[in-house]
């Protein structure tokens, strides 16, 4: 069965550094996508970045990056200098085969808390 | 703007009540979506729904029930058989393969 695993609960970071956020994945299909959601304290969920099991490169959207390793089944998001309002929980979630269940099903792992320190 | 529209966004339930939490969305998506989340703790599918009049359990349907008579909109009602109602619920579209599209979530909390 597909699984997301992110094992920091809590991050701290310096404003203006960068942070590496874990995420891994487990998957037997060839075929899934990669995301990268940030929940601020209101609650609404809003998408960062993507990256495809087939992209070659790794995906970067303004001072996000995604450092996915396929062989280790990794895809951690990287934020550079970070800004007071990154403070968030962010979450990782695998898009799941379409032919398991008929249509595309997300996964999503626990989440990590990202405080940001002035 | 088009979007995904959640309502209301607190609901206070008593015990023993049925209560029908709205999603609409404007984006012309096939699929939505429903999720809870619990404090400090990930997404869990409740139930998703690829075309009008389909609709599939995910991994916690029991004590949920939804229906999905027009494309826009994709209610959920939590019956009186779900006995840890308190929760925050999202609801998700999306058209393709590509990223999810949440609302802003309806806070429950059992009174």
């Amino acid at each position: 069965a597909q699984k997301i695993t992110q094992t920091q609960p809590g991050m701290f970071v310096q404003e203006k550094e960068a942070v590496t956020l874990d995420c891994t994945y487990d998957t037997s299909d060839p075929s899934y996508g990669l995301f990268w959601y940030k929940q601020p304290s209101s609650g609404e969920m809003i998408f960062l970045i993507y990256q495809g099991s087939y992209d070659q490169q790794n995906a970067t959207e303004g001072r996000y990056s995604l450092n996915f390793q396929k062989a280790r089944k990794s895809a951690n998001l990287v934020i550079s200098a970070s800004q007071l309002g990154d403070s968030a929980m962010y979450f990782c979630a695998m898009r799941e085969p379409y032919s398991t269940s008929g249509t595309y099903k997300y996964i999503f792992g626990t989440g990590t808390r990202l405080k940001v320190l002035a | 703007d088009g979007g995904i529209t959640q309502s209301p966004k607190y609901l206070f339930r008593k015990e023993g009540q049925n209560v029908t939490l709205s999603c609409e969305q404007n984006l012309n998506h096939d699929a939505m979506y429903w999720y809870r989340q619990d404090p400090g703790q990930g997404l869990r599918l409740i139930y998703y729904s690829q075309i009008v009049n389909d609709f599939q359990k995910g991994d916690i349907a029991e004590g949920y029930s939804v229906s999905r008579e027009k494309k826009e909109s994709f209610p959920l009602t939590v019956t009186s058989a779900q006995k840890n109602p308190t929760a925050f619920y999202l609801c998700a579209s999306r058209t393709g393969n590509t990223e999810a599209f949440f609302g802003q979530g309806t806070r429950l909390t059992v009174v």
